[in-house]
């Protein structure tokens, strides 16, 4: 079955960190570029990261720039988030989600990951 | 970044109804537009790429349609499992945005 399945979110303090993992399977992981997106209780979806399908190229949003690292193992078909300096606005369901085929929309989600950031 | 902003945010629509979203761009996006449907607790599904490209699986009764910044969903003969809420996105540039979305609500 082609899926992704996302785990590690968890409740952390302010200004703590959180490592995000996304484990794919049922397609070829090293033909596909990857993303997170996230989407904050009650709202709307906001695109985090992307990296490319061999891991060399990678994109922040501002609002994760400088404090989230993407990355990816494909020999182990796995997508992460390294996630520092978390903030009470990085609560979210974070969702993994692969790139269609040479584009940037997203055509396969997993089922997403709660981080909440509270003291 | 390019604001996406879509119209309605909430749609009282009833079974058997067309309805219509609308998304509009703050920039040309080149037809570089997709659509997203969400329930309650599930991962957004994507419906629409390309502006007016089905996904396969995707019932005919949705259309998306639209070009430049000026776009829409359409779906006709509203079914139970269509009450939900649409986003719009687009990846015309290195840093792709949804519209705030739109929730069809009976």
């Amino acid at each position: 079955e082609v899926q992704l399945v996302e785990s590690g979110g968890l409740w952390v303090q302010p200004g703590g960190s959180l490592r995000l993992s996304c484990a794919a399977s049922g397609f070829t992981f090293t033909d596909y570029s990857m993303n997170w997106v996230r989407q904050a209780p009650g709202k709307g979806l906001e695109w985090v990261s992307y990296i490319s399908s061999r891991g060399n190229t990678k994109y922040y949003a501002d609002s994760t720039k400088g404090r989230f690292a993407i990355s990816r193992d494909n020999a182990q078909n796995s997508l992460f988030l390294q996630m520092d300096s978390l903030g009470d606005d990085d609560t979210a369901v974070y969702y993994c989600a692969r790139s269609a085929w040479k584009s940037w929309h997203f055509d396969l989600w997993g089922r997403g990951t709660l981080v909440t950031v509270s003291s | 970044d390019i604001r996406l902003t879509q119209s309605p945010s909430t749609l009282s629509s009833s079974v058997g109804d067309r309805v219509t979203i609308s998304c509009r761009a703050s920039q040309n996006v080149n037809n570089w537009l997709a659509w997203y449907q969400q329930t309650p607790g599930k991962a957004p599904k994507l419906l629409i790429s390309r502006a007016s490209n089905s996904e396969t699986g995707v019932p005919s009764r949705f259309r998306g349609s639209g070009s430049g910044t000026e776009f829409s969903l359409t779906i006709d003969n509203l079914q139970p499992d269509d009450f939900a809420t649409y986003y719009c996105q687009q990846y015309n540039t290195l840093s792709p945005t949804f519209g705030g979305g739109t929730r069809v609500e009976l």
